[in-house]
């Protein structure tokens, strides 16, 4: 069973700065994805940026990179530069690469951005 | 390229009324997932299509939920009877193989009276 903990339900930020949003995982897996997804008011997920747990490098994707530690099982995302239009649900989710394993969410964090 | 898309956007009905969601993933994409999110959680899968197979379907509640993907395109998911913990917006994905991202459509937040 696989699981992923969102333990910030929100998180404020003021525009230019920078911010992580935390993600703690779980799974017996021993491969795996990690990913981040945006939700914004209008409800669609918007896929961020995928982490392979075999990958070496940590994921980066424009002004979000993912923060990976697999040895703390942690998958943290930092957000440089923060705009306005960041102001969102953030989730956290992953996949086992083994078998049809589905793709489990955490609770997610909403970000709010001050100008 | 055409993202997923999804109809209706909105819907209210009442209880122990039926209601059908449409989604049509993006073109080429073998896998199709349905999604239920309740207010304040993050997305649960319901059911899991490969083509037009299920592949997970464990936490759907089959009682009253149902879901068919006909020629392996676009998917119908169905609610017959809906009850009041049924309001939550229902999420539509595709990814081309099942462990690879998922793209999103834009969700049909359904609202049971």
């Amino acid at each position: 069973a696989q699981k992923i903990t969102q333990t910030q339900p929100g998180m404020f930020v003021q525009e230019k700065e920078a911010v992580t949003l935390d993600c703690t995982y779980d799974t017996s897996d021993p491969s795996y994805g990690l990913f981040w997804y945006k939700q914004p008011s209008s409800g669609e997920m918007i896929f961020l940026i995928y982490q392979g747990s075999y990958d070496q490098q940590n994921a980066t994707e424009g002004r979000y990179s993912l923060n990976f530690q697999k040895a703390r099982k942690s998958a943290n995302l930092v957000i440089s530069a923060s705009q306005l239009g960041d102001s969102a649900m953030y989730f956290c989710a992953m996949t086992a690469r083994s078998g049809y394993s589905t793709l489990t969410f955490g609770k997610g964090t909403m970000l709010l951005v001050s100008p | 390229e055409a993202g997923v898309a999804q109809s209706p956007r909105y819907k209210i009905i009442e209880k122990r009324q039926s209601v059908a969601f449409w989604c049509n993933p993006i073109s080429g994409h073998a896998t199709l997932y349905w999604y239920q999110q309740i207010l304040g959680q993050g997305p649960k899968l319901l059911i899991q299509f490969q083509n037009n197979g299920v592949v997970d379907d464990s936490q759907l509640p089959k009682d009253r939920f149902s879901a068919e993907r006909l020629k392996g395109v676009d998917s119908t998911l169905k609610i017959q009877p809906a009850k009041l913990e049924d309001s939550a917006v229902y999420l539509c994905a595709s990814s081309l193989v099942r462990t690879d991202k998922q793209f999103f459509g834009p969700g049909t937040r359904l609202t049971v009276l």
